[in-house]
């Protein structure tokens, strides 16, 4: 299977902090990487695929890069409605694998 | 707008069979353009893939819970069904359904993704 490590595992940040969250796969995954945040008690939501593109109605404060084993997720500017957790996910395989999950509080 | 949602006993006893199932509606699930999936998360764990299915019925499993996983299909009534044998403690968790979709970005390369997820059940195995 293809591990996917995120780093950090949580972060404080305050309303307009910069934030980026990374992710390192195994081994090479090309662009097949997806981003994903979840908040208690909601359905998950995705929020980039293709490691770039952003998800239709996701704001644009929102970016990804990266290709082959390493990835960031950025926030350019945190809003009170993205203090949550995030995790990247690998589609390359085929078994699919989630990082460990990054949680964004409040700082 | 298509929405997902999992229905199922929340408490389930250790050895026991857990079945849940995953009603579709704003689309369908004998649609060719897309899988469905289950994905679960043990308390203050992170997300594991569970497995996807087809229309057709063909699946794709995790290696690590294969042998006790069995998704279904129902396409006449627009569900989709987990069934996890042998269930212990370490099976307790929210269980997601999700919808797994092909997308292409600008540049043309393409992945597939989760793109509509159910809000999750919880699920608790104990006697």
């Amino acid at each position: 299977d293809i591990q996917m490590t995120q780093s950090p595992s949580s972060l404080s940040a305050s309303v307009g902090d910069r934030v980026i969250i990374n992710c390192r796969a195994s081994q090479s995954i090309s662009t097949y990487l997806n981003w994903y945040q979840l908040k208690p008690g909601k359905a998950p939501k995705l929020l980039i695929y293709v490691a770039s593109t952003l998800q239709s109605g996701v704001p644009s404060r929102f970016s990804g890069s990266g290709s082959g084993t390493d990835f960031t997720l950025t926030i350019s500017s945190l809003q009170p409605e993205d203090f949550a957790f995030y995790y990247c996910q690998q589609s390359y395989g085929t078994s699919l694998t989630f990082g460990g999950g990054t949680k964004v509080e409040i700082k | 707008q298509v929405q997902l949602k999992e229905s199922g006993p929340g408490l389930v006893k250790p050895s026991e069979t857990l079945s849940l199932t995953c009603t579709v509606s704003g689309g369908s699930t004998s649609s060719s353009s897309y899988y469905w999936g289950w994905i679960r998360q043990p308390p203050g764990k992170g997300l594991e893939w569970i497995g996807n299915i087809y229309y057709n019925g063909n699946t794709n499993d995790n290696p690590s819970l294969k042998s006790r996983v069995t998704i279904s299909v129902d396409t006449s009534n627009n569900q989709f069904s987990l069934r996890l044998s042998s269930v212990t403690a370490a099976d307790t968790a929210v269980y997601y359904c999700a919808r797994w979709g092909h997308y292409y970005d600008s540049s043309g390369y393409s992945a597939d993704a989760f793109d509509i997820w159910g809000q999750g059940t919880m699920v608790t195995v104990s006697s």
